[in-house]
């Protein structure tokens, strides 16, 4: 059974840097194939691709947020990592990690989810 | 980027009705397109993958068809715990675009 949860802060202040983690189970990050993506969805809003990371340390970013994004893993851990610099009160919503869905080929989608973490950005 | 538009963005039907949800893409993006089923305060569910395979332990009311840049989900009769928030992807090219969303709500 695969398994993921986010931890991070609940609130941070604008300009603060964000770091969020990645915990699962069920599968390993150095297997070939297998991913990790970050999705975020603000307050009654539509759901947002930010970034993801392959078995191979490959790493893709949406390219509207890039120059604020990093995405790491620890394998060992079991463990993936999102830094988001610069925080906007815009960035406000929940966070959400997620298994890729597929072992195979270039497409990405995602399954499970982890159950998501709510960041609000306030001073 | 791809952009992914849904219609509609909310519809009421009643319990039994079969519903179907259009989401298309900016550009074609072959079968890449995948659905999923958000209620809630909880996390979003796959329902549809590659635009017609359903995920396993889904109901299979649930079906997805197109291609290029037009798609659906249909739900053939529709339960209780079907009322939720439908979401599509894009998983042809980065970045991995969502639809805005498609609200079904209780008549």
């Amino acid at each position: 059974q695969i398994i993921l949860k986010e931890s991070g802060p609940t609130l941070v202040k604008p300009t603060q840097t964000l770091t969020l983690t990645c915990t699962f189970s069920g599968f390993s990050l150095s297997s070939s194939g297998v991913g990790v993506g970050w999705i975020r969805q603000p307050p009654g809003k539509a759901l947002e691709w930010l970034a993801l990371i392959y078995w191979d340390d490959d790493k893709r970013y949406s390219p509207s947020l890039k120059s604020r994004l990093t995405i790491t893993k620890d394998t060992s851990k079991n463990q993936v990592v999102l830094t988001m610099t610069n925080m906007d009160p815009v960035d406000t919503g929940t966070y959400y990690c997620a298994h890729r869905g597929t072992s195979s080929g270039f497409q990405n989608w995602f399954d499970p989810w982890g159950q998501g973490t709510l960041v609000t950005v306030s001073s | 980027d791809i952009q992914m538009t849904q219609s509609p963005s909310s519809l009421s039907a009643s319990v039994g009705d079969r519903v179907t949800i259009t989401c298309r893409a900016s550009q074609s993006i072959s079968s890449h397109l995948n659905w999923y089923q958000q209620k809630p305060g909880k996390a979003p569910k796959l329902l549809i993958y590659t635009a017609s395979s359903l995920q396993s332990g889904v109901p299979s009311r649930f079906s997805g068809s197109g291609s290029g840049t037009d798609f659906t989900l249909t739900i053939s009769s529709l339960q209780r715990e079907d009322f939720a928030t439908y979401y599509c992807q894009q998983s042809y090219s980065g970045p991995y675009t969502f639809g805005q969303g498609t609200k079904l709500e209780i008549k």
